[in-house]
């Protein structure tokens, strides 16, 4: 069983420029959360897609947008770059069976830096 | 809304020694409840979770967990550490976000560091 993957594992952007994180879900898994995770902190939750649709939004402006892909695989876009968008962007599957306790299985994540 | 504490962002034990890492939560409804650890350049393992099925939660790597209502905690124990257990390890809750979908709610996390 092939779990979470995410592309790139690195990448370097400027301010202002734009950014496409990509992630491939757990086989079987229809639910994928995107997670911030700034350097000493915890993970903070962007947004959750089921079924191609945007299902829960955390506290993150606008120019963090997403998609999910019938295959379930999900892109993380996020525009008009800030330094403080600098930190490990992590994806999250969940499988059908598990959305009602929440249990979710984490990729290796992408390090964004923004110079 | 729901919010965790992890009380003690680092912990320092002797390999062989009891560790005891702190999560007390704040929930409205009855939570979900979880212990991931991240190790250095990776991302987050599950290593247990409470859904309410018993208290008391075993998870892999010979960790456990207790959950206590009353004390709105839910301390993760492992009764001797291994080198390989230093690592950072969060405590997370479960959440509703916004009107639909489910969000982890994470602490800041503790650093586990095991010396010889």
């Amino acid at each position: 069983e092939t779990g979470v993957t995410q592309s790139p594992t690195h990448l370097i952007k400027t301010r202002g420029q734009q950014v496409t994180l990509r992630c491939s879900s757990q086989s079987g898994h229809n639910t994928v959360s995107w997670y911030q995770q700034a350097l000493g902190q915890g993970p903070q939750f962007i947004f959750q897609y089921y079924r191609e649709e945007e299902n829960g939004r955390g506290n993150f402006p606008p120019r963090f947008s997403g998609l999910q892909f019938p295959n379930y695989s999900s892109e993380l876009n996020v525009n008009a770059l800030e330094l403080d968008d600098s930190a490990l962007y992590l994806c999250a599957s969940t499988s059908a069976r598990d959305r009602a306790s929440n249990e979710q299985f984490f990729g290796p994540g992408t390090r964004l830096t923004v110079l | 809304a729901q919010s965790v504490t992890q009380l003690g962002s680092h912990v320092s034990v002797s390999e062989g020694a009891l560790v005891l890492l702190r999560c007390n939560y704040s929930s409205s409804v009855p939570p979900y409840l979880f212990w991931y650890v991240q190790y250095p350049n990776q991302g987050l393992q599950l290593l247990l979770k409470y859904t309410s099925a018993a208290t008391l939660v075993k998870g892999i790597n010979g960790f456990e967990a207790e959950f206590k209502k009353s004390e709105t905690s839910f301390h993760l124990t492992k009764p001797s550490a291994h080198m390989r257990d230093a690592a950072e390890y969060f405590c997370a809750v479960s959440s509703m976000a916004n009107q639909a979908g489910t969000a982890l709610i994470f602490g800041k996390g503790t650093t586990l560091s095991v010396s010889s």
